[in-house]
């Protein structure tokens, strides 16, 4: 079993619409969760970075952290076109070892 | 702030000659600095962990020889592929976390990567 589980999609959604991403996992030490959009033939950029489980919120984008689930959700609300991109999970409890999800690529029709 | 700078973006090599990769901590200290390899469609692979000051410390079945790993400074890191050959083609990825120790678990920030291609 992988240590980080995310549907690759791909996902495509029109304009103005609510996307909802997701990551599972499955060891309970993770602490401090990621997520980064990747464009292509960019590097990864971070997006929200929370620790242990909550909400938290910036502009359009929230991060969901239910750490008895093991599921932690990333959602955009009034997605645009310049958000398709790859969202990615990642999650740590060293700080010296990261876990990334595969990715998920999303496309925001407009 | 957080700002990571790769560089090259691009690069375009014989088969047989090295290149070499940089990755700069513009507005913090890193003390760990990590390496990554991405294929088309797929996740990051990550190859060295690179420790300022110190050796790297690879990951299972990347060859240390070829890929050659200094962080000479907190600010510097370095990944030069000897010898290279198509196969090598790839985007390299470096990324670097904090050394305040009140970031010590601070989220990693990347660079924008390198497209090697290797003729």
């Amino acid at each position: 079993q992988k240590e980080v589980e995310q549907d690759p999609g791909p996902l495509s959604v029109p304009e103005g619409a609510i996307v909802s991403l997701n990551c599972t996992y499955s060891n309970s030490a993770f602490q401090y969760f990621m997520w980064y959009r990747q464009y292509s033939r960019k590097g990864p950029e971070l997006l929200m970075y929370t620790y242990s489980s909550g909400n938290k919120e910036d502009g359009r984008f929230t991060a969901q952290v239910d750490k008895s689930s093991k599921y932690i959700s990333l959602f955009i609300r009034d997605s645009q076109p310049s958000d398709s991109a790859t969202y990615l999970c990642a999650m740590t409890y060293t700080g010296n070892q990261f876990y990334f999800g595969t990715g998920t690529s999303l496309t925001v029709i407009p | 702030g957080a700002v990571v700078s790769q560089h090259p973006s691009w690069v375009i090599c014989k088969s047989g000659t090295s290149v070499k990769i940089e990755c700069r901590s513009l507005d913090f200290q890193a003390t760990t600095m990590f390496w990554y390899r991405q294929f088309p469609k797929q996740s990051l692979m990550l190859m060295a962990t690179s420790n300022e000051g110190s050796k790297a410390t690879y990951e299972q079945g990347v060859e240390k020889d070829k890929f050659l790993i200094n962080h000479a400074s907190l600010t510097l890191s370095t990944l030069t592929v000897t010898s290279a050959h198509p196969e090598d083609s790839s985007f390299y990825i470096c990324s670097a976390r904090g050394s305040d120790p009140a970031s010590y678990n601070s989220p990693l920030h990347f660079g924008n990567g390198t497209r090697l291609t290797v003729t």
